[in-house]
């Protein structure tokens, strides 16, 4: 059976530090791969999706960034950290042409 | 453009029946879903319907899509207090896209 990890489950960093928030997907083959962001008391944003190897597409501008170096894994990464970036992020994955996304547990950050 | 609305808070007593409304704009959406957010987790997929659908029931779970207002509503059979989650209603994208478009989400609350 599939399964989706990503890691770590909550992060507490300063502003304009580094981010990097990992995702692997097991039991599956070329998945498409999503990043999703829930702010407080607000739905979910699409930031990333990538339907293959160093295939990335961006949905909204932002401090953010996305790279896909192995086929199951998806990486979400930032420079330097704003305020605004706090949120709970989450990973997906779905199977092409399948409109059908699975999540992963998620992912607190908080921007201090 | 692509919308889904859905209102944010609902609360009704243990053993009554719990209905969540939706609201979507793009009718070329071929599937619509419903997903759990329980507190400090990840999605889980509860449901979903095909737009060549009217009803859809599973278990204590009845979903209801009225095509013609864009309108999807899940009803919960006999509300329990581990029930209480957010709810969110998603569209699929066109075909080929494979994404989804997810609403606000709605908070439901159970008391005994």
């Amino acid at each position: 059976s599939q399964t989706i990890h990503q890691w770590p489950a909550t992060l507490v960093q300063p502003v304009g530090s580094p981010l990097s928030l990992e995702c692997t997907v097991e039991g599956t083959s070329n998945p498409n791969l999503y990043w999703y962001r829930q702010a407080a008391g607000r739905g979910l944003q699409l930031l990333f999706y990538s339907i293959g190897i160093d295939q990335i597409s961006s949905e909204v501008p932002q401090n953010l960034s996305a790279s896909r170096p192995q086929d199951r894994q998806f990486i979400l990464s930032s420079k330097k950290l704003l305020l605004s970036d706090s949120g709970f992020y989450l990973c997906a994955w779905s199977v092409i042409d399948s409109n059908t996304i699975y999540f992963g547990e998620g992912s607190w950050l908080t921007v201090v | 453009g692509e919308d889904v609305e859905q209102s944010l808070f609902l609360s009704v007593r243990e053993g009554d029946s719990s209905v969540i409304n939706c609201t979507y704009t793009d009718s070329s959406s071929t599937y619509l879903y419903w997903y759990k957010q329980e507190p400090g987790a990840g999605l889980q997929l509860l449901t979903y319907i095909f737009s060549n659908m009217d009803m859809k029931q599973d278990q204590r779970l009845t979903v209801l899509l009225n095509k013609k207002d864009k309108h999807l509503s899940l009803r919960i059979a006999d509300t329990q207090t581990g029930d209480s989650a957010i709810y969110f209603c998603a569209e699929g994208a066109p075909r080929g896209t494979d994404k989804l478009i997810f609403g606000t989400g709605t908070r439901l609350q159970v008391f005994p």
